[in-house]
């Protein structure tokens, strides 16, 4: 088990400029967590999956945001039309989702920079 | 909405020490789980120690221990015998129970540990 892989670990784009995440969970883990921490600040939720159903999106989430997972698998989030307030760490954590067992395995993250 | 809160931005700990980091929380659900992560310097967020709010028995792992106090809503995180390794930012974090599981994050307690 390598756990949670996330990749780029940093982005550095231009605003208006489009960038694409992706995100490779523990593999027998069926929930996908998509998280946004900013300096000084503890991780937002932005949305997750159950499988490949998207099962709900935070307020966070405007719409040039959008995350898919096809095949319950790697999971992708794409932000359109980057802002400079986008700039921060997109952290991807993964769990089996159970009763009793919800420990989320988190990834390193993607540190992105708008300039 | 639920919301967390750690009001220690920052801890400092002589090494071999005890220390407590502080959080209380709001909610007006009866079912939760309550979290804490820890997150070194330029790594992963890991789990340190969970508990159930169902639970009376305040849980512990090794060295970490929590004082959960449930009327009062707060969820404090005693770290016994303190070492180098454990100098990172700590984060409390709650989770409805049910089929939910997004986590909502505190802002943080930096922990410095002295030689």
């Amino acid at each position: 088990d390598t756990g949670v892989s996330q990749d780029p670990r940093h982005k550095i784009t231009k605003r208006g400029q489009n960038v694409t995440f992706r995100c490779d969970p523990i593999s027998e883990h069926n929930r996908l967590y998509w998280y946004r921490q900013t300096l000084g600040q503890g991780p937002e939720f932005l949305t997750y999956f159950q499988n490949e159903a998207q099962l709900e999106k935070s307020r966070l989430l405007s719409d040039r945001f959008s995350a898919e997972r096809p095949k319950g698998s790697f999971s992708t989030l794409e932000i359109q039309r980057t802002e400079q307030g986008d700039s921060a760490m997109y952290l991807c954590a993964s769990s089996f989702w159970a009763p009793t067992d919800y420990e989320q395995y988190f990834g390193p993250g993607t540190r992105l920079t708008v300039t | 909405a639920q919301t967390v809160t750690q009001s220690q931005p920052e801890m400092s700990v002589q090494e071999a020490e005890t220390v407590t980091l502080s959080c209380t929380y709001d909610t007006s659900e009866s079912d939760y789980y309550l979290f804490w992560y820890k997150q070194p310097p330029s790594r992963q967020m890991i789990l340190v120690i969970r508990q159930e709010a169902y639970k009376q028995q305040n849980a512990t792992e090794n060295r970490f221990s929590v004082n959960f106090q449930k009327a009062a809503k707060s969820f404090s995180l005693k770290i016994s015998d303190s070492q180098l390794g454990d100098a990172a930012m700590y984060f409390c974090a709650y989770s409805n129970g049910g089929s939910q599981g997004n986590l909502i994050f505190g802002k943080g307690t930096k922990l410095s540990v002295k030689p």
